[in-house]
């Protein structure tokens, strides 16, 4: 079945640093990849997402390119700040909607927390 | 715009209680509707999805139902709670059809912590 694996947290980093958060997966076909990020207390939002091979999502200065050669989904920001502390979901949504019922299926989360 | 609300925002429940939530989409018809849980420190699980009033699919066998008795309205229900069904329970909503790529939008969700 489908399946996604994140990067371990947490991540702890300082303001205006570089970020990578690992994402890759394991699916039929040419799923869509999501990015979602939770603020503390909140629900999921959508921060980018793409939805064929080569193709860069893009939001709120971070990245993801969706590489199908290597299954991943790597989400990236040039300059974190201390408003980007908060927990991101990798997610991928498979092709075959008939077997997977629309759902996302999301990796367990990665907690980052940017200090000043 | 669409929107999605969920109710209540958070819940204290003792064990054996019986549990309601309710979750409401607007601005659109016909959604497909999902219902996952987040325990502490985990995840996120799918527990049931609706593409259809009346039409439940449930991901993992538990304690839980889900019930779609309207087109934007998804209640997800227990009979007797389990210290194991605290969590954040989040509603999410995404348009009809067979698209890959369609978001899927979540509401604010629901904490229950059952004692």
């Amino acid at each position: 079945g489908d399946s996604v694996t994140q990067m371990e947290g947490p991540v702890t980093l300082s303001e205006e640093a570089f970020l990578t958060i690992n994402c890759t997966y394991t699916a039929t076909g040419y799923p869509s990849l999501f990015w979602y990020v939770q603020y503390p207390g909140e629900g999921l939002q959508l921060l980018l997402k793409a939805t064929k091979a080569d193709d860069k999502g893009s939001n709120k200065g971070f990245e993801a390119t969706y590489r199908k050669e290597t299954t991943s989904f790597h989400l990236e920001k040039g300059s974190v700040q201390v408003s980007d502390s908060a927990v991101y979901f990798c997610a991928l949504r498979g092709f075959l909607l008939e077997t997977s019922g629309s759902r996302l299926t999301f990796g367990e989360g990665t907690q980052l927390t940017v200090n000043p | 715009s669409q929107t999605i609300h969920q109710w209540p925002a958070t819940l204290v429940q003792p064990v054996g209680s019986p549990l309601s939530l309710e979750c409401t989409v607007e601005g659109t018809s016909n959604p497909n509707l999902y219902w996952y849980r987040q325990a502490a420190g985990r995840g996120l699980q799918l527990l049931f999805y609706s593409v259809g009033i009346g039409q439940i699919s449930s991901e993992v066998p538990q304690n839980l139902s889900a019930s779609r008795p309207q087109d934007r309205q998804f209640i997800l229900s227990s009979k007797k709670l389990l210290l194991s069904d605290s969590g954040f329970y989040l509603c999410a909503w995404s348009v009809i059809g067979t698209l890959a790529g369609n978001t899927i939008y979540f509401g604010e969700g629901s904490w229950l912590t059952v004692v």
